[in-house]
């Protein structure tokens, strides 16, 4: 099956610091990923879509400027959150898109724990 | 606009009762895909299942069954016989045009012993 990784699982940065989250797709090539941030105990939200040699797309309400995506090979995207606050700890997660599946199925990361002191 | 609505938000049971987790859907798409996931403690996403717009067939897997009715807009998610492995957040998704998916804000299940 599609297999995607994400590293680190928990990371804990100081305040005002900036801090990269990457999502790989192991076994598949995926032209688009997607990140969503998930706060304790609610759902998850999606923050913006990867598009591979192309600028992300960001929900609206979502700083683009404060989360950096980069997906600049077919089988990495990057989040970037600079200058982190307390109220950007949160659950990460990535997923990705198998090229021309037309079941409309994501394959998700494992997760990335973020802990801003 | 797509919306999921999953109006229960805990649900605890004994061992071995049955529990039901609703799940409404919104969206103008005509074609579109329902999705179940399991988040255990540990956060991790797990599919359950996934269900096209055009197949109405209800599925059971095992202890899992689920009942998808376009008439009500609705993908219901039944467990039988529970057991304490079961305790998760339960996410009902759904994704349509643009592949964008929408959840839904969970129910959790415990399942006492």
């Amino acid at each position: 099956g599609a297999v995607v990784s994400q590293h680190p699982s928990w990371v804990i940065c100081k305040s005002g610091t900036s801090v990269k989250i990457e999502c790989r797709s192991l076994d598949f090539q995926a032209t688009t990923m997607f990140w969503y941030r998930q706060f304790p105990k609610q759902s998850l939200m999606l923050m913006a879509t990867s598009n591979e040699g192309s600028k992300a797309t960001y929900e609206q309400g979502v700083e683009k400027d404060k989360f950096l995506i980069n997906h600049a090979s077919l089988t990495l995207s990057t989040l970037t959150v600079t200058s982190a606050h307390p109220e950007d700890s949160s659950f990460y997660i990535c997923s990705a898109r198998v090229p021309r599946d037309i079941s409309y199925e994501q394959y998700f990361g494992p997760g990335t724990r973020l802990t801003v002191t | 606009a797509q919306k999921v609505t999953q109006a229960q938000t805990e649900i605890s049971v004994v061992e071995k009762e049955d529990v039901t987790l609703d799940c409404v859907y919104e969206t103008r798409d005509t074609t579109y895909y329902l999705f179940w996931y399991k988040q255990p403690p540990s956060g991790e996403l797990v599919f359950l299942i996934r269900r096209n717009s055009f197949d109405e067939q209800n599925e059971i897997s095992g202890r899992y069954s689920w009942n998808f009715q376009k008439s009500t807009s609705s993908f219901n998610f039944t467990i039988t016989a529970s057991q304490v492995v079961d305790s998760a957040v339960y996410f009902c998704a759904l994704s349509g045009w643009g592949y964008k998916l929408s959840f839904g804000a969970g129910t959790t299940v415990t399942v006492r012993a």
